[in-house]
């Protein structure tokens, strides 16, 4: 089974901008893939930010946008705010089966 | 607006089964994909299966495949998940989603696998 590999941890300050990846072992993540992104705060269920690279949902704040960067899946956020922290799942699609990365526990400070 | 309840959750020896329901609105539920999550306590995500819109494709993640069966009735808009020979690692928060442009999750369910 293939490994998705995310960054465990960063940290980006207020008004700032940070880049999460999602690498897959089996090589370089394409549309093919289907990567989504998806939000957890402590105590709640996930939410779906982007699916499908590049998708969002109506509830997805307008300073988060994914695209794929230097063979990864990558989640963009420009301008964090203190609400912005939390765990960032990405998701791959491998045929039939996906697969999560570990995640990605993204601190404003 | 988009919703997903999970029900059937609780506790269950080793060895025994369980099924977990997921009941939605506010969507064409019979137009899209499912999926099934499950959150281990403290953990990360982990994907266990998903079906297709008509039921008749599924895929399941190693760890399950064999003992967990995923279903869905379209009429009655909910999707199950049916777990035999459960084991204390499947111990964990289950979590109902819809694919694509719906893209919501239910609230969980929490299973525990304990003697």
């Amino acid at each position: 089974q293939a490994v998705v590999t995310q960054e465990p941890s960063l940290t980006v300050s207020p008004g700032g901008t940070v880049t999460l990846t999602c690498g897959s072992s089996t090589g370089a993540v394409t549309s093919g893939h289907y990567p989504y992104w998806f939000q957890q705060k402590p105590g709640q269920a996930p939410r779906t930010l982007i699916y499908d690279t590049s998708n969002k949902h109506s509830w997805t704040p307008a300073r988060f946008s994914g695209s794929l960067l230097g063979g990864k899946a990558a989640l963009t956020l420009s301008g964090a705010q203190p609400e912005d922290e939390a765990d960032y799942y990405c998701l791959l699609s491998y045929n039939s089966v996906r697969v999560f990365g570990g995640g990605t526990k993204l601190t404003v400070l | 607006e988009v919703q997903l309840v999970e029900s059937g959750g609780g506790l269950v020896q080793p060895g025994g089964s369980l099924r977990l329901s997921c009941a939605a609105s506010g969507f064409t539920f019979s137009s899209y994909w499912m999926h099934w999550v499950r959150q281990a306590p403290g953990k990360g995500l982990v994907w266990v299966s998903r079906i297709n819109s008509d039921g008749n494709s599924k895929s399941y993640a190693d760890s399950v495949k064999g003992r967990f069966t995923i279903s869905r009735d379209n009429a009655k808009n909910t999707l199950y998940l049916q777990m035999n020979s459960l084991r204390a690692e499947d111990t964990a928060v289950y979590y109902c989603a819809s694919s694509g442009d719906t893209g919501s999750w239910g609230q969980g369910t929490l299973v525990t696998v304990s003697s």
